[in-house]
């Protein structure tokens, strides 16, 4: 069965800092992936996302992530955090082979200390 | 402005009561999705549908319906069947049916039960 994986549920950093969110798929085809932020209250917006090809995307706020097939993992990277960027993430992936569904991760929330 | 629309912010149920919740888009996208949000499971999807007048299941459909009688309209109906409706619900509608497209998230709608 597919399965999304984030390890942390809770993050805190210090502002200025650089931050990983973690992200570990099993998926038994070649997987789209996707990392989507939500603010209280709020519905999903779109980071970024990897379909094919370069496997270091870039995506909106400053942050990327790294697709490694190797690993099963697709880690969201910022490399300096902003007070702003506290909220809760969440890494989605789907594959053409099961359809139109996306699996998402349970989340890890993001807190920044000034 | 193009966007999804959810409403109401807050609904509150009555045991045994149905409560249908609202989901409006003028994005002329042809998927609409449903995704229930409970703290530390990340989304799970409820229906979805691809097409006007054609609907499916998707994980946790039980206690649910849907209807899809306009492009524009995907209502959700919360029945007396579900037995734990409390949960953030979050409509999400796609430009195509194709998996590797992003999803566009309405900004959600608080069900608790009274």
């Amino acid at each position: 069965a597919q399965s999304v994986t984030q390890p942390d549920i809770h993050i805190t950093v210090s502002e200025g800092a650089s931050l990983e969110l973690r992200c570990n798929y099993s998926y038994g085809a070649t997987p789209y992936l996707f990392w989507y932020v939500q603010s209280p209250g709020q519905g999903l917006q779109l980071l970024l996302k990897y379909f094919s090809g370069d496997t270091l995307v870039q995506g909106i706020k400053g942050f990327e992530a790294e697709f490694k097939r190797s690993q099963s993992s697709f880690n969201l990277r910022k490399p300096s955090v902003h007070w702003s960027d506290a909220a809760e993430y969440f890494c989605a992936v789907g594959a053409w082979e099961y359809g139109n569904k996306l699996v998402f991760g349970a989340g890890t929330i993001l807190r920044v200390k000034s | 402005d193009g966007g999804i629309t959810q409403s109401p912010k807050y609904l509150f149920r009555k045991e045994g009561q149905n409560v249908t919740l609202s989901c409006e888009q003028n994005l002329n996208h042809d998927a609409m999705y449903w995704y229930r949000q409970d703290p530390g499971q990340g989304l799970r999807l409820i229906y979805y549908s691809q097409i006007v007048n054609d609907f499916q299941k998707g994980d946790i459909a039980e206690g649910y319906s849907v209807s899809r009688e306009k492009k524009e309209s995907f209502p959700l109906t919360v029945t007396s069947a579900q037995k734990n409706p409390t949960a953030f619900y979050l409509c999400a509608s796609r430009i195509g049916t194709v998996t590797n497209e992003k999803l566009f998230f309405g900004s959600g709608t608080q069900l608790s039960v009274l």
